[in-house]
Order: structure tokens, then sequence, then C-alpha cells
């Protein structure tokens, strides 16, 4: 079966400080790959969106950038984090043949200070 | 642009009884919509999708429902157990991805 691994599960940062979330799909190949963010009392936005290895569609302009070295790997970063990064950012898949639905991580929840 | 509301007030409900939650949307036409379950502090879990040419779908006690004139989608719960309580989404895509717009959830408590 698929599973998804994202951590750290929480993480405190200063303000200026640099981010790496880091996202592992097991049991699938080729999936589709999001981060998703979510602010308190207020509906998922969609950051990042790969189809493939190298391939990143931004889809909301951001201090953040995505990369994925592999097929089933996919790394959330910043090099200078801003107040209003803080909030829970979710990795999730979809397989590529019916990739409506998403399966999420367990999300990290940030708060940068 | 695209809007989606949930109610943003919890729904409180007896064990036992039906809960009704409702979707809105606006200044979209999706192909299809999605429900999900979020417990607090952990990633959204999928639960029914409904397409545009869909009325109803059922899963278990799971029932929701799609009107395209309305734009509206009613999910509802019936036989409710405190287990089920939980933030419900509401997302409506339109392509072979997951690229899906969100509303802000509705929290559901069911009380024994």
């Amino acid at each position: 079966s698929q599973t998804i691994h994202q951590w750290p599960a929480t993480l405190v940062q200063p303000v200026g400080s640099p981010l790496s979330l880091e996202c592992t799909v097991e049991g699938t190949s080729n999936p589709n790959l999001y981060w998703y963010r979510q602010a308190a009392g207020r509906g998922l936005q969609l950051l990042f969106y790969s189809v493939g290895i190298g391939q990143i569609s931004s889809e909301v302009p951001q201090n953040l950038s995505a990369s994925r070295p592999q097929d089933r790997q996919f790394i959330l970063s910043s090099k200078k984090l801003l107040l209003s990064d803080s909030g829970f950012y979710l990795c999730a898949w979809s397989p590529r043949s019916s990739g409506e639905k998403l399966f999420f991580g367990s999300g990290t929840q940030l708060s940068v200070l | 642009s695209q809007k989606i509301e949930q109610n943003s007030e919890a729904l409180n409900i007896q064990e036992g009884k039906t809960a009704t939650l409702t979707c809105n949307y606006t200044n979209y036409s999706p192909a299809y919509l999605q429900w999900y379950r979020q417990d607090p502090g952990r990633g959204p879990v999928f639960l029914l999708l409904i397409r545009e040419n869909e009325k109803e779908k059922r899963k278990e006690r799971l029932k929701v429902t799609f009107d395209t004139t309305l734009k509206q989608s009613l999910f509802h719960i019936t036989a409710s157990q405190p287990a089920d309580s939980a933030t419900y989404l509401c997302a409506l895509g339109s392509g072979n991805t997951g690229k899906l717009i969100f509303g802000q959830g509705t929290t559901l408590q069911v009380k024994p």
C-alpha cells in the first residue's frame, strides 16, 4: 500500500532563517506531488505542484520554493523565512492515472517568530 | 474570483441524528467536488468525490449531493457518532490533477 511521510511535525524558526521540509511517498511510482498551506481558520491553499522530477509549478507568488530531486521526494524550501510564512504545511500525492483524489501527509506546523 | 463557502460556525448535533453540511461556490464550474475529513493537527483524509453529471453519491453512512445549478453540495452523515466529530472540507476541481480549491471547513461536534 502507499504511504506518505512528512517531517518534521512541528518547527519553530526565527525570522530570516532558512527552511527545508521534506516529503516522501512509498508504494507508488510517478505520482503527482503537491505542497499546500493551511492558515488558521482558512482553507488549504495550493503552493506548488509537480508532475515529475524537476518539474515544478508555482501557484502563488511567495517567499518559498519547491524541488523534486527524485520521483517520490518533494522538498519545500526558503532562504529567509518571514512571519507570514507561519502555518500548517501539508504535502500530498495523487496517482498519475486518476489524479483528482489527494492523499495527504500528517503536516508540519511551522511557527516563525 | 473563485470562492467556496462553508459554514464557519461549528455544527453541534446529538448522537444518532443526521448531520448536514453545506458547501456553496461562485465564479466556478467544477468538473467534480470532493469532501475530506480533517482531525486536529492532522492532514485531511479523502471521503467522497462526485462529478458534475452525478446528482448523488453514497458511501456507507455518508451521502453527497451536487447541484450545479444552485452551485451547492450537501454532505450528510446519517446515524452520527461521536467519532464523526471532525472538520469537514469541501474542495472543487476541474482537471485530472489534485489542484483543488478548498473551503475553510465546517467543524462537526457529535455529542453522546
